[in-house]
């Protein structure tokens, strides 16, 4: 069955420290992924996805199909990153998204 | 634009009953999908509607079911309410895509308590 793990329930860092916030993911085919990003108060909303291949907030991350992760990078995080991250996963012929558990991050002043 | 509006916000029901959330999706969307999201869990996909029709449903029992209305807005209803579907529910809307790439919108989710 397909799955998506995000190993660390909460991720404590210090502003200008690099960030990684790891996502594992089970589907032996061609995966989309994403990174859903909550902040407080506020709705999921996606921060970014794989196939743009892009830079969001000074966020990047890089499908690994080896190692099949898609784990989130930033090279110094800022107190505004505090956030629920989610990594999602979703396939050709399906209509749904397999979210993870979330990692929670603390950016620390 | 309001984007995706959900309501009620909150919900206290007790185990048996019956209850009815709703949805607005985003302007220009046509397409509306709901998660339920358990505390400390992700989301998880109950079923998508497109063109007033479920397109796909997760695994969830019958209990769970939907409705989408001409004007795209949907309904989750779900039977026989047990203390297990205490939970957060998303709707989450998109605009139909050829292929599963499609950005979601999420709404701010309905609290639902089971007592």
């Amino acid at each position: 069955a397909q799955r998506v793990t995000q190993p660390e329930k909460l991720l404590s860092v210090f502003k200008g420290a690099p960030v990684e916030l790891k996502c594992n993911y089970s589907y032996s085919g061609s995966p989309e992924l994403f990174w859903y990003v909550q902040y407080s108060r506020q709705r999921l909303q996606l921060l970014l996805r794989h196939i743009s291949r892009e830079s969001i907030k000074g966020f990047t991350a890089d499908l690994n199909k080896g190692e099949t992760s898609f784990h989130l990078k930033k090279p110094f995080a800022q107190e505004e990153d505090s956030a629920m991250y989610y990594c999602a996963l979703t396939f050709s012929g399906t209509y749904k998204y397999i979210f993870g558990t979330g990692t929670r991050l603390k950016v620390l002043a | 634009d309001a984007g995706v509006t959900q309501s009620p916000t909150h919900l206290i029901k007790t185990r048996g009953q019956q209850v009815t959330l709703r949805c607005s999706p985003k302007s220009g969307h046509d397409t509306v999908s709901w998660y339920q999201q358990a505390l400390g869990q992700g989301p998880q996909f109950i079923f998508q509607y497109y063109e007033e029709e479920e397109r796909q449903r997760g695994n969830f029992p019958d209990r769970f079911s939907g409705h989408q209305f001409p004007n795209y807005s949907s309904e989750l209803n779900v039977n026989a309410l047990l203390l297990g579907d205490s939970a957060l529910y998303l709707c989450a809307s998109s605009q139909a895509g050829t292929t599963t790439n499609e950005k979601l919108f999420f709404g701010s989710g309905t609290q639902l308590s089971v007592l």
